[in-house]
Parts: C-alpha cells; structure tokens; sequence
C-alpha cells in the first residue's frame, strides 16, 4: 500500500534553518513534491525530486533518497511567513493505473517564532 | 501564476440540498481532481479526469458526482447534502508530465462547505 509519514508539527525561530522530514511507502515511485500550505488557504508548489540528491530554490531546498524512501525540505533564514504546513505527496505509477495521481501525508505545521 | 478558480469559497446550506461546486482553469490543463481536506488531515482524492468525458473516482469514497464537458470546467454535485459532507473541497488541475514539466497540481482556493 501507499503509507507517507511526516512529523505533525514543528517550532523554530526566525532566521534560523529547520528540516521536516517526510518517509514513504510506494511501489511505482514516480516523483515527490512538496507544498506550503496557510491556513485557509489551497496549497501551492514549492519543489519536486524525481533522481537523488538535493533541489535547491531560494531559500528552500529539498533533498531525496529512493532507497531509502527519504525525503527531507530545508527551509533557510526563516521568515514569519514561512509559518504553515508543509505537504508532502508522492506519485506513483501504479496507482490505480494512473501516472499523476498524488497520496498527500497530513503535512506538518511549522510554527516560526520571533 | 495559476489560473484555476473555484466557487462559491463558503457554502452554507441545509440537510438534503442540492449543489454543485464550481470549478473552472484557464491553463489548458487535460488533467482536473477534487481533493476533499478535513482541518488538520490530509487531502483525499475523490474524483479525477483526465480529458474531456473522461471522469473516475478516487481513493476516497464520495457521495458526490463530476462532469466534464468542457476542458476548463470540472463541477462537483452533491445530490442531497448531509451533515457528514462538512469539509473544505479543493479542486486542482495539471499538464501531463513530460521532459520540460513536473505535473504539478495547480489548486484553487478552496470550497469550504458545511451542512447543517
């Protein structure tokens, strides 16, 4: 089956660097994204790993390991906007046939604090 | 930026009503989904399309229904709504994927929808 794991919620303060983690069971691996996600608010895309290694874009990067079903997102000189949840979702081919279908974990909350 | 819109963004009505969720991109995108997010719990799919006519239902059971005739429009009906259809309904579309694109999913801002 499909299983994502991801801590509920974190702390950290402004201007520091924070990691979320996020593991996943899929057969058919076909891509891993993360999105930030406000309050209230529809989620928006902030990376994408497919080949291991790190992605890096601004001030977050994001790192994947097949192998080992890993994935992190590091998020530097954190800001208070940064407060939300990060999603992480893994698409699978073989998900009920489709290539583009995403299993989404319960996100994490992120709380930055002055 | 996105262009994909849903509405209304609140909808509060009674038990055994009818509604339709509206959801309309500007994108081009073959690929259209309803999520169905519950506060603090992940997104579930419930319906996707991936062209005109073409509609399946997703990993989450759902007691609603979705057409799509046009490219740009994926509607959502309830056909008699319930108390236990109180959630947010996200609506979020995609290209295929291929060499120059992710296949990120584009979201709308939400339907936030309760039954009373």
């Amino acid at each position: 089956g499909q299983n994502i794991d991801q801590p509920t919620e974190m702390t950290a303060t402004e201007g520091a660097i924070v990691q979320i983690n996020c593991t996943y069971q899929t057969s058919g691996f076909n891509g891993l994204f993360w999105y930030q996600q406000h309050a209230g608010e529809a989620p928006t895309f902030l990376s994408y790993n497919v080949l291991d290694g790190l992605e890096e874009k601004g001030r977050f990067s994001s790192f994947l390991s097949r192998s080992k079903g890993y994935s992190y997102l590091l998020l530097k000189e954190l800001q208070m906007k940064d407060s939300a949840s990060y999603l992480c979702a893994v698409r699978s081919v073989n998900y009920g046939g489709a290539t583009n279908k995403l299993i989404f974990g319960t996100g994490t909350l992120l709380a930055v604090q002055p | 930026e996105a262009d994909i819109y849903q509405t209304p963004r609140y909808l509060v009505i009674g038990t055994g009503k009818k509604i339709t969720l509206e959801c309309s991109q500007t994108m081009g995108h073959d690929k259209m989904y309803w999520y169905q997010q519950d506060p603090g719990m992940e997104l579930h799919l419930i319906h996707y399309s991936y062209g005109v006519n073409s509609t399946e239902k997703g990993d989450l059971s759902s007691e609603s229904t979705v057409s799509r005739i046009r490219t740009e429009h994926f509607p959502l009906t309830l056909e008699s709504a319930r108390p236990s259809h109180t959630s947010q309904y996200l609506c979020a579309s995609s290209e295929s994927t291929g060499t120059r694109n992710t296949g990120e999913l584009f979201f709308g801002e939400g339907s936030r929808l309760t039954v009373l």
